[in-house]
């Protein structure tokens, strides 16, 4: 199985552009989550969705938003990129909140 | 806000050593604790998930145990390898709120020298 597909894998940005990661689960799992992880500070939590239809902001959500029109994808997008957004991003899932989580393979973005 | 710590950062050890990584917790009330492998360039892949109400998850040369009262975990491999080389990552698993849902160490970055 695929499980979790984050496209793509890496992208370089302009400054001041926009961009949507995608990330997509074949589990039917109903929470799923975004990270970004950068040396030194760990993995971070940007948003989550509990479920289909709802969202909810982790500890760094400035500068990003997301969406869950269905159980599968769960889109983040970068409004206006800036250089400090440059990092590593990581889509999860779980088939609820309080169980296992896996990871998708992320996504390397540089925003110069 | 709970927040999670690993020690050592880093760990450097001969292969068929047995060796404990180790995961510390500021809040006692999560609702699991898992550990996950992360290879240099690559995901996370998930090890051993401990559910709060349990006291270790055992998964061959894995053994991960957990302690909320001290608010501690422990993951214990058995008779090292090179192939086991890679960062590993403990997170708790938290109760809503606006830090989310799990909560992750910066991890220990383990070395098997042949």
């Amino acid at each position: 199985t695929a499980g979790i597909t984050q496209a793509p894998t890496s992208q370089i940005l302009a400054a001041g552009r926009s961009m949507t990661l995608r990330c997509t689960q074949d589990m039917r799992h109903n929470a799923m989550y975004w990270y970004r992880q950068d040396l030194g500070l760990g993995l971070r939590l940007i948003h989550y969705s509990n479920t289909a239809g709802t969202t909810g902001k982790g500890e760094v959500p400035d500068g990003y938003s997301v969406s869950r029109a269905n159980t599968d994808d769960f889109p983040l997008t970068l409004a206006s990129a800036v250089p400090s957004q440059t990092s590593v991003y990581f889509c999860a899932s779980s088939s609820e909140t309080v169980t296992e989580a896996f990871f998708g393979q992320g996504t390397r973005l540089t925003v110069v | 806000k709970q927040e999670v710590t690993q020690i050592p950062a880093a760990l450097s050890v001969p292969e068929g050593e047995n060796l404990v990584l180790n995961c510390s917790f500021t809040d006692s009330a999560i609702y699991n604790l898992q550990w996950f492998r992360q290879d240099p360039g690559k995901g996370l892949t998930s090890l051993l998930l401990i559910q709060s109400s349990q006291r270790e998850q055992t998964s061959g040369r894995l053994n991960a145990s957990l302690d909320k009262s001290s608010g501690r975990s422990t993951l214990y491999i058995a008779a090292s390898q090179p192939g086991d080389s890679a960062t590993y990552l403990c997170a708790a698993g938290n109760y809503g709120g606006s830090q989310g849902n799990l909560i992750f160490g910066k991890g220990t970055k383990l070395s098997v020298k042949p």
